[in-house]
């Protein structure tokens, strides 16, 4: 079974600053996706950035990118330049093809202005 | 372009009781997933729906049922109701059934409340 592990239950960012979200995660298998989804208080869960596992470049979208550590199993999230809108739940996943996602217990990022 | 909607947003159920929660995927979306997401959790997947068939299961027990449309609507129904089945409960479509690679649009979800 896959497990994923975010040791951050909360944390906390000065707006316009950089924060870095972590995840680790387990798997015995080589091919897979990593996601990070946010969950503001309005609930909708929206995907913020995905790295397929087979490249090595780290994906980047806007002002969050991620470092993805395959042999340490490790997939963090940086938020560069936090904007108050930056509040919410982010969620950790995998998905293995013709599996299921896993997602890991989230951190709350509070943004101070 | 709709995207995933879920129906009712919110609804009280006392225990033992039954109850159907409705989801209808974003346009051009075939398949369906149901998650459970309890207060303070991630989310947990219950079962996708693809082709009208349950293609894949979380380890959820079988009072945890559901079905989806040739519209490619789904429901999820849940039996004899316990205190610990209050959740907030995720619908999220995607394409392809169990080769996609995407990523899953999510819905608002349904708020069960059961007392």
């Amino acid at each position: 079974a896959q497990t994923v592990t975010q040791s951050q239950p909360e944390m906390s960012v000065q707006e316009a600053e950089t924060v870095t979200l972590s995840c680790t995660y387990d798997t015995s298998e080589s091919d897979y996706y990593l996601f990070w989804y946010k969950q503001p208080p309005s609930r909708q869960m929206i995907l913020v950035i995905r790295q397929e596992a087979y490249k090595q470049q780290n994906a980047t979208e806007n002002r969050f990118s991620v470092n993805f550590q395959k042999a340490a199993k490790s997939f963090s999230l940086k938020i560069s330049d936090s904007q108050l809108g930056d509040a919410a739940m982010y969620f950790c996943a995998i998905y293995l093809t013709g599996n299921q996602f896993y997602f890991g217990t989230g951190t709350s990022l509070t943004v101070i202005p | 372009d709709a995207g995933v909607t879920q129906s009712p947003t919110h609804l009280i159920k006392t225990r033992g009781q039954q109850v159907t929660l409705r989801c209808s995927p974003k346009s051009g979306h075939d398949t369906v997933s149901w998650y459970q997401q309890a207060l303070g959790q991630g989310p947990q997947f219950i079962f996708q729906y693809y082709e009208e068939e349950e293609r894949q299961r979380g380890n959820f027990p079988d009072r945890f049922s559901g079905h989806q449309f040739p519209n490619y609507s789904s429901e999820l129904n849940v039996n004899a109701l316990l205190l610990g089945d209050s959740a907030l409960y995720l619908c999220a479509s995607a394409t392809g059934g169990a080769r996609y690679t995407g990523e899953l649009f999510f819905g608002e979800g349904s708020r069960l409340t059961v007392l």
